[in-house]
């Protein structure tokens, strides 16, 4: 089955402006983490949520996680034309042990515009 | 701040040959893993190797993939017979404790003519 299937595909805003993404999974989940990665570079781990947390915060990063609806946002604030990047929600599905692999969704392609 | 480091960056190679990608994970951690993304595509599972054994790999992780760690600081994947289907950036990941964030490098990019 198919996890962490973030939505929009892609997002063009101007700086300055706040960007909105979301993620959607179908499991029962240990963790969810939010990673980013610059074309063609590797990814950079940005913060990682428990399934009995409901928001985090890192910076300009607010991260939120609904085990209800089995979703999660990922809010940038204030973005800069740095922030351009393409970001994934990554599950770890509960019951898995600790060394369980990552489940990677498709991925927002973020563009932010001076 | 340690990071996973990945050689070589880039590697062109035959189809049939064999390639091996090396990775040096962050050097306290304990459990180390291979994805690949096909361009455009999703970052997938391959491989998890944890106290010196593989823990669990994907249906992608056929016999012709091995891991291994020869000498406790670097790892490698071994592809022996290689594809044009296992074009692909291939990133390292290490993670220090259970339910911690894994770390990747900046990957390999795997290109077989």
């Amino acid at each position: 089955s198919q996890q962490g299937e973030e939505d929009p595909q892609a997002l063009s805003i101007q700086e300055g402006e706040n960007a909105t993404m979301n993620c959607s999974y179908k499991t029962s989940i240990n963790n969810l983490q939010w990673y980013r990665q610059n074309s063609g570079r590797g990814l950079v781990h940005l913060i990682l949520i428990r399934s009995n947390e409901r928001e985090k915060h890192s910076g300009r990063l607010r991260v939120t996680l609904d085990t209800s609806k089995k979703s999660s946002s990922l809010l940038i604030t204030a973005s800069r034309a740095a922030d351009t990047a393409s970001y994934f929600c990554a599950t770890k599905e509960k019951f898995s042990g600790g060394y369980n692999k990552l489940i990677f969704g498709a991925g927002t392609r973020l563009a932010v515009h001076p | 701040e340690p990071e996973v480091t990945q050689t070589p960056s880039h590697q062109v190679t035959q189809m049939g040959q064999e390639v091996i990608l090396r990775c040096v994970p962050i050097s306290n951690h304990l459990y180390f893993y291979w994805y690949r993304q096909i361009l455009g595509q999703k970052v997938e599972f391959l491989v998890s190797f944890y106290n010196n054994e593989i823990s669990e790999k994907s249906e992608i992780f056929d016999d012709q993939f091995s891991v291994e760690r020869p000498d406790g600081s670097n790892f490698t994947l071994k592809i022996r017979s290689t594809k044009l289907e296992d074009s692909a950036m291939y990133f390292c990941a290490s993670m220090g404790q259970a339910d911690q964030p894994q770390h990747f490098g900046d990957g390999t990019r795997l290109s077989i003519l």
